[in-house]
Formats: structure tokens, sequence, C-alpha cells
């Protein structure tokens, strides 16, 4: 079964600290991968995505996440955090379903406080 | 602000009772999803409508059913609410249900409470 996975369900950090949090995935087939991020009092939106080519990308805000098909993992970093960084953080994987349609799957998800 | 609005934000049921929940979406999207997210999980899907079709589901029982309307806009309607169905429902639009362009506008969600 396609399942995702976040180990790490609250961190706290201090501004200026680097981040990294990990996500991988099962599936057997070609995913598309996503990090999408939740703000105090927001709705969930989307931070960055990878569909095929480079596997390190961009998102917004500074945030970059690594592709590593051999390890099934699509981690997310940011070199130096901010207060406003505070967040919920959700791995998602979507995958093509024989109907032609395509399935989200979220991981758990990880709360970040950053420390002023 | 994405353009996808829920009704209602808030709402208490009791066990056995149905409910039903409301979701227009952004302007141009003609796919509707569905979500479910306990406290401390993450969203589950529970299925996708285009073009008034659903066309794809989760692991949910049939009492979890659905509409899309022409203009789009779409309902969740949950029957024989259990209390374990309390929980945050979000609904997402996006321009299409081939997954191309991969990115799910959310609502903000409707909290329902089952007593």
């Amino acid at each position: 079964a396609q399942s995702v996975s976040q180990h790490n369900h609250h961190v706290i950090l201090s501004e200026a600290a680097s981040l990294e949090l990990g996500c991988n995935y099962s599936y057997g087939g070609t995913v598309n991968l996503f990090w999408y991020v939740q703000y105090p009092g927001q709705h969930l939106q989307l931070l960055l995505k990878y569909f095929s080519g480079d596997p390190l990308v961009k998102g917004i805000k500074g945030f970059e996440a690594e592709f590593i098909k051999s390890k099934f993992s699509f981690n997310l970093r940011k070199p130096s955090v901010q207060w406003s960084d505070t967040a919920e953080y959700f791995c998602a994987v979507n995958a093509a379903a024989t109907s032609g349609t395509y399935k989200y799957i979220f991981g758990t998800g990880t709360r970040l406080k950053v420390l002023a | 602000e994405t353009g996808v609005t829920q009704s209602p934000t808030h709402l208490i049921k009791t066990r056995g009772q149905q409910v039903t929940l409301r979701c227009s979406s952004q302007s141009g999207h003609n796919t509707v999803s569905w979500y479910q997210q306990a406290l401390g999980q993450g969203p589950q899907f529970i299925f996708q409508y285009y073009r008034e079709e659903e066309n794809g589901r989760g692991n949910f029982p049939p009492r979890f059913s659905g509409l899309q309307f022409p203009n789009y806009s779409s309902e969740l309607n949950v029957n024989a609410l259990e209390l374990d169905d309390s929980a945050l429902y979000l609904c997402a639009s996006s321009p299409d249900s081939s997954g191309l362009t991969g990115e799910l506008f959310f609502g903000e969600g409707s909290r329902l409470t089952v007593l």
C-alpha cells in the first residue's frame, strides 16, 4: 500500500538554525512529490513540488527539497529558519491510478516551532 | 486566499445524524477533492469529482458520498455519523483531474464534532 512517513512530529529550532524535515514514501511506480505548509490560522498551501528533472527543487520562502529515488525520500531543507516559518509541514505523494486520475497521500505532518 | 470557500466552518452533530458540507471551488477549477483530517494526522483522501462525476475514491465507507454541481461546487454528505467522524474536512480544487499541475488549492475546512 502507498504510504508517506514523516519521522519528525515536532521540531523546535531557534532562528537562524538550519532545518531538515524527513519524508519517505512507499510506492513502486512513478510519483510526484510535494511539500505543503499550513501557517497558523491559514489554509494548506503548496511549498514546492517535484515532477521530474533536477532532483533538487526550490520552493517559496527559501525552502528546497531533494528527491533521492534510491532512498524513496524527499526531504525538506532550509539553511536558516525564521520565526515566520512556524507552521505545520506536510509531505505528500500523488500517483496516477488506472482510471487516469490521481490520488494524493499525505504524511502525518511535522509541527515546526521557531523560537525568536 | 485560495478562492476555495467551505461552509459551515464549525458544526456539532450527534451519533446517527447526517451532515452536509459545502465547497465552492476556485474560479476555473473543474476538479474538487475532499479530505478528512483527524487530530494529529495528515489529510486523508475521501474522493474526487471531475465534471460532476466521482472519478477517484479513498478507503471510506459508502455512507460518505458527494456531489458536484455544474458550477463545479461540491457537497460532502456523511450519513449515520460515528464518533470517529469527528475531524476537519478539507475541500481542495484543482484545474484538472489528471494531476498534471499537481497543485491543490485548499479551503480552510469544516470542523465537525460528533457527540
